[in-house]
């Protein structure tokens, strides 16, 4: 079963505008990560927040954290055509096992 | 470096047949994960080793499942009498350690039963 669920399914943007991109989760975690999917294949690790951070920044990505809420959302800023692709949350909270989310699509439109 | 490879890319195998999906992971990560990604069941966690053992095969959805790794590498997965349910892409995935690392994932195995 899914640990979580991320919010919207889908989103649809112009080349340069911003995407937020959420996740909920359930149980207490020792991280959280961010994964793209392009295409239905591999997964591309983006970014990974330890439960004791609040905010990390990668290039155009910025990953908060909210222990409190149980909850994450993932930023990019000044999108490309080229970020189109499946976005993914996962939680570690055993061992290394990653329970996923549902994923969001997004698709930014030149 | 290399990064983790899987084979094949694609399988299709009629109902009933047993298949092998083979996973090279990273040199030196001692931790390998299989996972599964089918439509109606999202992306989920089928088994992990730590080196050699399997200390979660939790997720593994029936005993026409097995896996195994061998010389802390290589690691197979066989799905035995193949049924349509089946039908999902196939991810390996590896880290250095396994407790709270990054996980590197290969392309896939698509497989498809018929």
């Amino acid at each position: 079963s899914q640990q979580g669920e991320e919010d919207p399914q889908a989103l649809s943007i112009q080349e340069g505008e911003n995407a937020t991109m959420n996740c909920s989760y359930k149980t207490s975690i020792n991280n959280l990560q961010w994964y793209r999917q392009n295409s239905g294949r591999g997964l591309v690790h983006l970014i990974l927040i330890r439960s004791n951070e609040r905010e990390k920044h990668s290039g155009r990505l910025r990953v908060t954290l909210d222990t409190s809420k149980k909850s994450s959302s993932l930023l990019i800023t000044a999108s490309r055509a080229a970020d189109t692709a499946s976005y993914f949350c996962a939680t570690d909270n055993q061992g290394g096992k990653l329970i996923f989310g549902q994923g969001t699509e997004l698709s930014v439109k030149p | 470096g290399a990064g983790v490879s899987q084979s094949p890319s694609n399988k299709v195998t009629e109902k009933g047949k047993d298949v092998e999906l083979r996973c090279d992971p990273i040199s030196g990560h001692t931790a390998l994960y299989w996972y599964r990604q089918s439509l109606g069941q999202g992306l989920e966690f089928l088994i992990y080793f730590q080196g050699n053992s399997a200390p979660d095969k939790s997720g593994l959805p029936s005993d026409r499942f097995s896996a195994e790794r061998t010389g802390g590498s290589v690691s197979t997965l066989t799905i035995q009498r193949t049924q349509q349910e089946d039908s999902a892409v196939y991810l390996c995935a590896s880290s250095t350690r396994g407790y709270e690392d990054t996980q590197y994932f290969g392309p896939g195995t698509r497989l498809t039963v018929l």
